[in-house]
C-alpha cells in the first residue's frame, strides 16, 4: 500500500539551528500538509501546500516556518531558528483530495536542546 | 469557531467489553467532514473513517461502528468486543472550508483507550 515518507525519524539539534524535516508524499497525491503534535496533546494542523503554493496556514505557522516542494517528489518543512517550544512530532500528509482522509507519514520527532 | 471536543481523556477497558469514544463537535459550516485516526503506541496517524456532514448514515467496519447525529453534533466511535490491539489514542476531526478556499481540520485532543487483556 502507498505511504508517505518522512525523515528522519528523530532529528535533535540546538536552539537556534535550523532545520529541514524531509517527506515524501504518495506518488499521485496533490495536497500536502505537515501538521505538528506536541507530546501528549492534540495534533495541530501547520499549512497546507497546492499547485505549488501555500493554500492555507494556522496562526502557529509564522515567518520561522517554510515549506518547499524542491522536485517532483520531495515536500519539505524548514525552521529557521529553532526554539525549545518546536519540539514535537511533525506528521506530513498528503492526499488527493482536498476533503479525503489524509494519509500521514510516521512522523519526526524534533527535539530542541 | 470550529471545536472538537472529545471528553474523555483515558477510559480503560477489560478485553471484549464494548466500549463508546464520544466527539461532539462545533461549526458553524453547513458542509464539513469529521474524521477519526487512530494512534497507535508506534505513533503514526491511522485514518479509520470519514463521513460528510450530508451523510448520517451510521457505518459499521467489523468490529468498528461509528454513530453521527446532527442534532446533537456528535460523531460516537464504538468498538465491540475490544481487543489488546485496539489500544491507542483516537483522535476526531473536523474538516471545514477555510476562507482561503482550502479545508482546515481542527483535532479534538484524542481519547486514550487502554484494554487490559
Amino acid at each position: 500500500e502507498p505511504e508517505v515518507t518522512q525523515t528522519p525519524s528523530h532529528q535533535v539539534t540546538q536552539m537556534g539551528q535550523e532545520v529541514i524535516l524531509r517527506c515524501v508524499p504518495i506518488s499521485n497525491h496533490l495536497y500536502f500538509y505537515w501538521y505538528r503534535q506536541i507530546l501528549g496533546q492534540k495534533v495541530e494542523f501547520l499549512v497546507s501546500f497546492y499547485n505549488n503554493e501555500i493554500s492555507e496556514k494556522s496562526e502557529i505557522f509564522d515567518d520561522q516556518f517554510s515549506v518547499e516542494r524542491p522536485d517532483g517528489s520531495n515536500f519539505t518543512l524548514k525552521i529557521r531558528s529553532t526554539k525549545l517550544e518546536d519540539s514535537a512530532m511533525y506528521f506530513c500528509a498528503s492526499s488527493d483530495d482536498r476533503v479525503y482522509g489524509y494519509t500521514f507519514g510516521s512522523g519526526t520527532r524534533l527535539t530542541v536542546v | 469557531a470550529q471545536k472538537v471536543t472529545q471528553a474523555q481523556t483515558e477510559i480503560s477497558v477489560v478485553e471484549k467489553e464494548d466500549v463508546t469514544l464520544d466527539c461532539v463537535y462545533e461549526t458553524r459550516d453547513t458542509t464539513y467532514y469529521l474524521f477519526w485516526y487512530k494512534q497507535p503506541p508506534s505513533g503514526e496517524l491511522v485514518f479509520l473513517i470519514r463521513r460528510n456532514s450530508f451523510d448520517e448514515q451510521n457505518e459499521i467496519s467489523g468490529r468498528y461502528s461509528w454513530n453521527f447525529q446532527k442534532s446533537t453534533s456528535s460523531f460516537n466511535f464504538t468498538i465491540t468486543a475490544s481487543q489488546v490491539v485496539d489500544s491507542a489514542v483516537y483522535f476526531c476531526a473536523l474538516l471545514h472550508h477555510a476562507s482561503g478556499g482550502s479545508y482546515i481540520p481542527t483535532f479534538g485532543r484524542g481519547t486514550s483507550l487502554i484494554v487490559h487483556p
